[in-house]
């Protein structure tokens, strides 16, 4: 059973500074990876979605990479706004059941 | 395109009382999930359709919930009697295939009290 765990939970840091959200699974039969961010209340919005056989994905100030040997999955998010302050959210995809979530990472990034 | 449209956005109801939540997919997208995120917590999949048909219902409490997919399209989630631990946002996903994972809608908050 594919399990997914975020570290940290939570997470504050100044405006501008880099940083790296982590994720790990259990099993590394994935089929792709996807990174959500959670705005408090609101729904899920996708930020990134790694195939498996793709080492990393970038989008603007993000990039996610994926290693599946070491059932691990990086979110690097460069200069960090307020703006940026969310939730982010970790899922794996099997293939054969649906996404898998880790419990989250709550970011703050602090003017 | 249009996104994954659910609704309400919020609901409160007491506890023994019955509920419903809408979701409508992306036009084309065969397969739809509901989930439901508990406070602090990762969604969690209560159920998962494949046009019409029902592919994992493993983590549904039948005894209280039920879903239905007409033609589909449209979905509903039901839940009766709710009772105060299903206070959660639940969430309405739909996907094309495996190649363009998941997009979910905005959610409904349900306060049971």
């Amino acid at each position: 059973k594919q399990e997914v765990t975020q570290i940290p939970a939570a997470l504050s840091v100044p405006e501008g500074e880099n940083l790296v959200l982590n994720c790990s699974f259990t099993d590394s039969a994935i089929y792709n990876l996807q990174w959500f961010r959670q705005d408090p209340g609101k729904g899920l919005t996708s930020l990134l979605l790694i195939q498996s056989s793709q080492r990393e994905q970038t989008s603007g100030r993000l990039n996610a990479s994926l290693d599946k040997s070491s059932g691990r999955s990086t979110l690097y998010i460069a200069a960090s706004q307020p703006g940026d302050s969310a939730t982010y959210l970790c899922a794996a995809y099997p293939g054969n059941t649906p996404l898998v979530f880790g419990k989250g990472t709550r970011l703050s990034v602090i003017a | 395109e249009a996104g994954v449209a659910q609704s309400p956005r919020y609901k409160i109801i007491e506890k023994r009382q019955s509920v419903a939540f809408w979701c409508n997919p992306i036009s084309g997208h065969a397969t739809l999930y509901w989930y439901q995120q508990i406070l602090g917590q990762g969604p969690k999949l209560l159920i998962q359709f494949q046009n019409n048909g029902v592919v994992d219902d493993s983590q549904l409490p039948k005894d209280r919930f039920s879903a239905e997919r007409l033609k589909g399209v449209d979905s509903t989630l039901k839940i009766q009697p709710a009772k105060l631990e299903d206070s959660a946002v639940y969430l309405c996903a739909s996907s094309l295939d495996l190649e363009w994972g998941y997009t979910f809608g905005s959610g409904t908050r349900l306060t049971v009290v």
